[in-house]
């Protein structure tokens, strides 16, 4: 069964003070990965597509990488504006006439000034 | 282009009750899609569509209508509430380049 797990559930942060979030998955032939991010009371905006193993997207402070089993996504000195739940989802290969997505259950980023 | 709207962006229903949650998107996309987030559980699909006329049923499709006359418009219906279904929904659309766009989302209160 395709699956999509991020951690952790919650981080906090000092503002500056770097880190990951992590999202793990498993699918029936990878098609594409993406990051979310979700302001409280808001739908969903989307940040980056990850097609293959080794490619990485940056956009500010926030950088995304992508293995065969997992994605990271680097969040460079931030800040308070940074605070959001970021929503990881992929699509298989199998979806592709459909661009059906499975999504991960989100990690609330919270960074103190 | 306003994107995707969804409305109403709140609403309390009675158990029993039921009501049509709109959203409409401007980008000529083809396929739309209805999730709800539950705390910690996510998004989940509901329904999907890959057209006009095209409908499928997502992971968690019963107690919800929907139907896809035009490529705008994707209405969710609830028909006879309950209080499992309250959630915020999201409607969201999509085109060839595969990444889905959502609307603001709808809060649904069922008491």
């Amino acid at each position: 069964e395709d699956q999509v797990t991020q951690s952790p559930e919650a981080l906090r942060l000092q503002e500056g003070e770097s880190s990951s979030l992590n999202c793990s998955y498993t699918v029936s032939g990878l098609r594409g990965l993406f990051w979310y991010r979700q302001d409280p009371g808001k739908g969903p905006e989307f940040l980056f597509t990850l097609y293959s193993a080794g490619e990485e997207k940056e956009k500010e402070r926030l950088k995304a990488t992508l293995t065969k089993k997992e994605s990271f996504l680097h969040i460079t000195a931030p800040k308070p504006e940074d605070s959001a739940t970021y929503l990881c989802a992929v699509q298989a290969v199998g979806s592709s006439n459909t661009g059906k997505l499975i999504f991960g259950q989100g990690t609330t980023l919270q960074v103190k000034p | 282009n306003a994107g995707v709207t969804q409305t109403p962006k709140f609403r309390i229903l009675k158990i029993g009750q039921s009501m049509t949650l709109q959203c409409t998107q401007d980008m000529n996309h083809n396929y739309m899609y209805w999730y709800r987030q539950d705390p910690g559980m996510g998004l989940k699909l509901i329904y999907y569509s890959v057209g006009a006329g095209i409908t499928d049923k997502g992971e968690v499709p019963n107690g919800y209508n929907v139907s896809r006359s035009t490529t705008e418009d994707f209405p969710l219906r609830l028909e006879l509430a309950a209080p499992s279904q309250t959630s915020v929904y999201f409607c969201a659309s999509g085109g060839s380049s595969e990444t889905q766009y959502f609307g603001p989302g709808t809060r649904l209160l069922v008491l």
